[in-house]
């Protein structure tokens, strides 16, 4: 079964770095891009960027650039977002997807269950 | 970047009901366009890919249409499980966006 199992809820405050995992398993994690997707409280999807752990090529937004950073383990099949300096403006649900696709048709065809972020005083 | 727009935001169905969401690219995307289905309280799941591919394990009630820049999620027959909010997403550039979702409700 393809798999991406996240690390659990994070509850830090304004200016702690944090850094949350994404796990994939029950495929070749390095054959496939791996995104990062925000979802504010009440709020619709944002997409953060990707990270292909091949060779660890990564596409930011331009929204998220500078303020996330994605990286990635290939040795243990894990994706990583972090931040360096947190803010309230951080809280939020983020899910790690899978990139699948067919042809040059991209879609996030696997998430993760989601990790929740609360940054407050 | 491109900017997805999604009408409308809320609506109001009852079961049984065919229902269209409609969304809106700012420029030509061919048919670069995903839906997405998330139900309270858990991920998104892939409904449709390339615009109307319908994704494996999905109900056919479920159908997608359109290419350039106006697109249609519609579903046949609402079931229960089918209230939800829904997402659109452009794959044809960086950053993929989504539109802004479309809340369907029990009437």
């Amino acid at each position: 079964e393809v798999r991406l199992v996240q690390s659990g809820a994070e509850v830090k405050k304004p200016g702690e770095s944090l850094k949350i995992s994404c796990k994939g398993s029950g495929y070749t994690f390095t054959s496939y891009w791996i995104g990062w997707v925000r979802q504010m409280p009440g709020k619709g999807l944002e997409w953060m960027g990707i990270i292909y752990p091949g060779d660890s090529d990564t596409k930011y937004s331009p929204s998220f650039q500078g303020q996330v950073t994605i990286s990635d383990d290939k040795s243990i099949s894990t994706a990583y977002l972090q931040w360096s300096s947190l803010k309230a403006s951080d809280t939020a649900m983020y899910y790690c997807a899978r990139v699948g696709g067919y042809g040059y048709h991209d879609s996030f065809d696997i998430w993760g269950q989601g990790t929740m972020v609360t940054v407050s005083s | 970047d491109i900017q997805m727009t999604q009408s409308p935001s809320s609506l109001s169905a009852s079961v049984g009901d065919r229902v269209t969401i409609t969304c809106r690219a700012s420029q030509s995307i061919s048919n670069y366009l995903n839906w997405y289905q998330q139900k309270p309280g858990k991920a998104p799941k892939l409904l449709i890919y390339a615009a109307s591919s319908l994704q494996s394990g999905v109900p056919s009630r479920f159908s997608g249409s359109g290419s350039g820049t106006d697109f249609t999620l519609t579903i046949s027959s609402l079931q229960p499980e089918d209230f939800a909010t829904y997402y659109c997403q452009q794959s044809h550039s960086t950053p993929r966006d989504f539109g802004q979702g479309t809340r369907l409700e029990i009437k």
